[in-house]
């Protein structure tokens, strides 16, 4: 069983600073399999990133996904009030195909 | 735009029965595969079950294998979750989600919440 360990738990960063998020699996995976959600309060997940570094569809160019092997990371490059969230990482886990998720980082405004 | 719609939350006591519904619209949802994540209070995210788009196969997590049922109605463009022997611990948020079919959910519904007590 591949475990997904999100770092730090809470990220406290004022609105203009750049959050780096990091996401490692117990094992070496393919980026091919790699996501990142964002969930506000209240709020169902949405998807930002896909196969490590892919922006969806809409998401602003704040947003950068990267790494490779077992180490991932997320990374906004100027916090806006918005960005304010718990993010989480997916993988996608070949045999049998289904899904685990890391525990999620929280950003909060400091 | 794909909308999900997730319905048949509610309150039960524990060993009790629900069944949740989420209804597709703006895409060919036979074609996908379909998932069911839940949250509990508080918590992260924790995939539950997915279903081929022909439902010809199924998965399910180990927390729930035995338990709980995934099942969809192509005509109906709807997804099901059977939920048995419900314990406390299956509270939550119930998501369904989209399967984009290249390794991730692409879409996620609202959510419906399930309450598991006495």
């Amino acid at each position: 069983e591949i475990v997904l360990t999100q770092s730090p738990g809470t990220l406290s960063l004022s609105p203009g600073e750049r959050a780096t998020l990091s996401c490692r699996t117990s094992q070496s995976v393919s980026n091919t399999y790699l996501a990142w959600h964002q969930q506000k309060p209240g709020q169902a997940p949405r998807l930002l990133i896909y196969g490590a570094s892919n922006r969806a569809t809409g998401i602003p160019d704040r947003f950068s996904g990267s790494g490779s092997g077992t180490d991932f990371t997320l990374t906004i490059s100027r916090l806006e009030p918005e960005d304010f969230a718990v993010y989480y990482c997916q993988l996608f886990v070949s045999s049998p195909p289904t899904y685990t998720f890391g525990q999620g980082t929280k950003l909060e405004i400091k | 735009e794909v909308q999900l719609v997730e319905s048949g939350g509610g309150l039960v006591q524990p060993g009790g029965s629900l069944r949740l519904s989420c209804t597709a619209s703006e895409f060919t949802f036979y074609r996908y595969w379909m998932s069911w994540v839940r949250q509990a209070p508080g918590k992260g995210l924790e995939w539950v079950a997915n279903i081929k788009g022909d439902a010809t196969v199924k998965y399910y997590s180990d927390s729930v294998k035995g338990r709980f049922t995934i099942s969809r109605d192509n005509a109906k463009n709807s997804l099901f979750l059977q939920m048995d022997s419900l314990g406390a611990g299956d509270t939550g948020i119930y998501y369904c989600a989209r399967d984009s079919g290249n390794y991730f959910n692409d879409f996620w519904g609202q959510g419906t919440l399930v309450s598991v007590s006495s």
